[in-house]
């Protein structure tokens, strides 16, 4: 299983783009790169996820590097509702097991 | 319907107490999870159940005892739970769970559990 890592927090301005980085340098050929975020006492939400291609969505989109070993998660135009634990997962190779890091804590300051 | 459901929403129980968490989906899906939460910390995944078979048991105390009713409900019976077990339950349900393929987990809100 991929053993990702991320910054601790970031800032962001509002309306601004938040770019959040990770690293999974362990990540195997057919493990996918999976975003969710968690707001104060919330449940995780989905955000996006991807294998090698990038991927957009309604929410954000996902760059991930050509040797698999790191991507960003870019919200384009961050707003104070997108403050929250952002977590970059790396999908077990077994199945569907989320093991999750220690994620970045996002703040977007008005 | 893409929401999970968890009751209660809190709870407080005595060490001595048993008691039992509830997960419910409607989504028809075959994959259900339970994790468990403590402050500041990222989710731990505890149990997974893949057609209401257990699949995986994350080396979990027998304190916690999971069950599966039927495809739609997960449940976690709880008994002589100590101080450290408090924290956010959270439940999750994702399609299938098959190797080598991939599908979203939806998250429920999660109980919040205070053992006195």
């Amino acid at each position: 299983d991929a053993k990702t890592t991320q910054p601790t927090s970031m800032d962001c301005a509002e309306g601004r783009a938040a770019n959040l980085p990770c690293n999974h340098s362990t990540i195997s050929g057919n493990e996918y790169v999976y975003w969710y975020r968690q707001i104060h006492s919330q449940g995780p939400q989905y955000i996006i996820h991807g294998l090698k291609n990038n991927e957009t969505n309604e929410m954000a989109s996902l760059i991930i590097t050509e040797d698999r070993k790191s991507s960003t998660l870019i919200l384009p135009h961050a707003t104070l509702r997108d403050t929250a634990v952002y977590y970059c997962i790396g999908q077990s190779h077994t199945g569907n097991q989320f093991y999750f890091g220690t994620g970045t804590s996002l703040t977007v300051i008005p | 319907d893409t929401e999970v459901t968890q009751t209660p929403k809190h709870l407080v129980m005595g060490m001595t107490n048993k008691k039992s968490l509830k997960c419910e989906q409607h989504m028809g899906h075959r994959a259900m999870y339970w994790y468990k939460q403590k402050a500041k910390k990222p989710p731990e995944l505890m149990f997974v159940y893949s057609y209401e078979k257990l699949s995986i048991n994350e080396s979990v105390p027998s304190r916690f005892s999971p069950e599966c009713p039927n495809s739609s409900l997960l449940n976690l019976h709880l008994h002589a739970l100590q101080p450290e077990d408090s924290a956010l339950y959270l439940c999750a349900s994702s399609q299938e769970l098959e190797d080598r393929t991939t599908y979203e987990q939806y998250f429920g809100p999660g109980t919040r559990l205070t053992v006195t």
